[in-house]
């Protein structure tokens, strides 16, 4: 079955700090991959997605991500974090044949900072 | 213009009553979407519409009726709501159902059931 996998439920980190978020993904082929953020009791916002190309996708607030393939594995990073990051952050996929109707959704990261 | 927009921001109903919930989006999207999201969790896929007509209907309980009156506009009509139906109900938008195209996301309504 395609899933995608964010094995941190919570992360803390301090301000100022780098930060890596995990994401692996289980599809037969590369699925479109994407990183999305949620602040408490908002929408999500989509940080940056990766369809083909280039493996080091950026995107905004600072935000970059590294597709390798052979890890199955699509982690989101920043060089030096905001208290303003801290939220709910989630790895998401579609399947890349056909009718993609469907936005599989890793359970999600909640990322905590410190001053 | 890449927003989608959501009314109210919050909803209190009791489970005998009867509300709507609305969703815009003016970015040419022919898919839009409904999500529950309960806190903690990821959105959980209710209902879709592509070109305004419903595809996929998630076997979500019939107390919650989707309507989309034109390419703008999405709909979700509630009745007889139970108390765990309380959650962030999110809309979103798409330009069509294939392909890599990214989902754009409303704000969503709270919405809480006494």
């Amino acid at each position: 079955a395609q899933s995608v996998t964010q094995p941190d439920i919570h992360i803390t980190v301090s301000e100022g700090a780098s930060l890596e978020l995990r994401c692996n993904y289980s599809y037969g082929a590369t699925p479109y991959l994407f990183w999305y953020v949620q602040s408490p009791g908002q929408g999500l916002q989509l940080l940056l997605k990766y369809f083909s190309g280039d493996t080091l996708v950026q995107g905004i607030k600072g935000f970059e991500a590294e597709f390798k393939r052979s890890q199955s594995s699509f982690n989101l990073r920043k060089p030096s974090v905001h208290w303003s990051d801290a939220a709910e952050y989630f790895c998401a996929a579609y399947n890349s044949g056909g009718s993609n109707y469907k936005l599989t959704f890793g359970k999600g990261t909640l990322l905590t900072v410190n001053p | 213009d890449t927003e989608v927009t959501q009314t109210p921001k919050h909803l209190v109903m009791g489970m005998t009553n009867k509300k709507s919930l609305k969703c815009e989006q003016h970015m040419g999207h022919r898919a839009m979407y409904w999500y529950k999201q309960k806190a903690k969790k990821p959105p959980e896929l209710m209902f879709v519409y592509s070109y305004e007509k419903l595809s996929i209907n998630e076997s979500v309980p019939s107390r919650f009726s989707p309507e989309c009156p034109n390419s703008s506009l999405l709909n979700l009509h509630l009745h007889a709501l139970q108390p765990e139906d309380s959650a962030l109900y999110l809309c979103a938008s798409r330009q069509g159902l294939a392909g890599g195209n990214e989902q754009f996301f409303g704000p969503g309504t709270r919405l809480t059931v006494l």
